[in-house]
């Protein structure tokens, strides 16, 4: 089945840009039908949606972050991204990758997730 | 605060029934868009539990189970387990606020 793994630097500094990159392997982003998310949550907290893109191409962010946030997709190495400018402390959270789509239209793929410490 | 009104902690001895309730609004519940639940086990990744109101994916026990009425949303589990010490979430989508919302949470403890 498809799995995710989420990669990236796991400290950054205040005013830098975060960058991380999901690898799906098991399946295609090209084979289409699903959504690609990125999903965090602060220590302790909730979950947040940050956006989605799809293999096209197309991308929807949460108009709460839609300001800082990037997400763009590599079909040659079937891998998304997310890029988030200008952090801060609170953007300190786990960040995971899913995916949703299909018949059931809810995250039923996700990541392990990885931990951001945003710190100077 | 989240859009999606959860309790924080609910609580059940083995073997009990216990549900955890997810109240929202006319701008997603009440509009119409599925609900859908997930667990989160200590220090791992959300599972899907519940899709479209009342759907298990394979593999899911039927002891979990969800409706929806009106604003609001609701994930049962019979037979409380061990296992099941976790924290739930219910998402939907907000047409107001133009974004898949979660709620904020439900500390379950098996006692």
């Amino acid at each position: 089945q498809v799995q995710l793994q989420e990669s990236g630097p796991g400290l950054v500094k205040p005013s830098q840009t975060l960058s991380l990159t999901c690898t799906v392997s098991g399946g295609s982003i090209s084979s289409g039908g699903y959504y690609w998310s990125w999903i965090r949550q602060h220590p302790g907290k909730g979950l947040e949606w940050i956006g989605y893109i799809y293999y096209s191409g197309s991308t929807y962010y949460n108009p709460s972050l839609k300001s800082r946030v990037t997400i763009s997709v590599d079909t040659s190495k079937n891998q998304f991204s997310l890029k988030l400018s200008s952090v801060t402390a609170a953007d300190t959270a786990v960040y995971y990758c899913s995916g949703s789509g299909g018949a059931k239209n809810a995250f039923d793929i996700w990541g392990q997730g990885t931990m951001v410490t945003v710190s100077s | 605060q989240s859009v999606l009104t959860q309790p924080p902690s609910v609580s059940g001895a083995p073997g009990q029934r216990v549900t955890i309730s997810c109240t929202g609004s006319s701008s997603n519940i009440g509009a119409g868009y599925d609900v859908h639940w997930y667990q989160q086990l200590p220090g791992t990744a959300p599972k899907l539990l519940i899709y479209g109101n009342s759907n298990r994916p394979s593999g899911v026990p039927d002891r979990f189970s969800g409706s929806k009425s009106g604003t609001s949303a609701s994930l049962a589990i019979t037979g409380l387990q061990a296992e099941d010490e976790a924290d739930y979430y219910c998402q939907s989508y907000d047409s107001s606020l133009s974004a898949r919302v979660f709620g904020g949470g439900t500390k379950l403890t098996v006692l």
